[in-house]
């Protein structure tokens, strides 16, 4: 979805490398969100902010850490890059709505390598 | 952990013929969500059920929704080879953040 942009979209980095991975969106959503995805497997959620001031833990969110700067901006922080993290990163953004509807639209991913 | 499993994790079929999928969950939700992704590339939303709905359709998407059995079944007729793709359950628990299941990977043959 062009509306959710994620920067860059391919790193190969080494074990022990502060690495930032950025989401901008467009869509003006407050909540914002970041998954990863190993081969195979569905999405896990890492980090998840409901508006600026707001950061939830997920499902996996040792070893990583969030920024939300704007409300267009999400980053996504690994202090110290292991070779586990290697995987699919996505961020998702979603409205504040009525319960029940709340669809996700998702940028193309971050293909993250650490060796 | 996951709440959606989805079952087959694989599927073969020819154009055609009609693909379905189906996904099991563990709680009480507000929703459940399909979407696709084609290979290594960002999950694009197909269709959302409510709790209180049974049958939901959209083109050639029919998805159909058991509370009491905590299962949803994907239905895509007249499969195409641009159909080719893994479909992913997600469910929505009661704050707003979907749970992912492991996926249904699609293939149709030409």
């Amino acid at each position: 979805d062009a509306d959710v942009t994620q920067t860059p979209r391919n790193r190969i980095t080494k074990t022990g490398k502060r690495i930032m991975l950025e989401c901008s969106q467009t869509k003006g959503h407050d909540r914002m969100y970041w998954y990863r995805q190993d081969p195979g497997l569905g999405l896990r959620l890492i980090y998840y902010s409901f508006d600026v001031k707001d950061i939830n833990k997920g499902e996996i969110s040792d070893g990583y850490s969030v920024s939300r700067q704007a409300q267009a901006k999400f980053s996504l922080s690994l202090e110290s890059a292991i070779p586990n993290q290697t995987a699919l990163y996505f961020c998702a953004t979603s409205e504040t709505g009525t319960p029940g509807d709340n669809e996700q639209f998702f940028g193309p991913g971050t293909r993250l390598t650490v060796l | 952990s996951q709440q959606g499993e989805e079952d087959p994790q694989a599927l073969s079929i020819q154009e055609g013929e009609n693909a379905t999928m189906n996904c099991s969950y563990k709680t009480s939700i507000n929703n459940l969500q399909w979407y696709r992704q084609n290979s290594g590339r960002g999950l694009v939303h197909l269709i959302l059920i409510r709790s209180n709905e049974r049958e939901k359709h959209s083109g050639r998407l029919r998805v159909t929704l058991d509370t009491s059995k905590k299962s949803s079944s994907l239905l895509i007729t007249a499969s195409r080879a641009a159909d080719t793709a893994s479909y992913f359950c997600a469910t929505d628990e009661s704050s707003y953040k979907l749970i992912f299941g492991s996926g249904t990977r699609l293939l149709v043959r030409p």
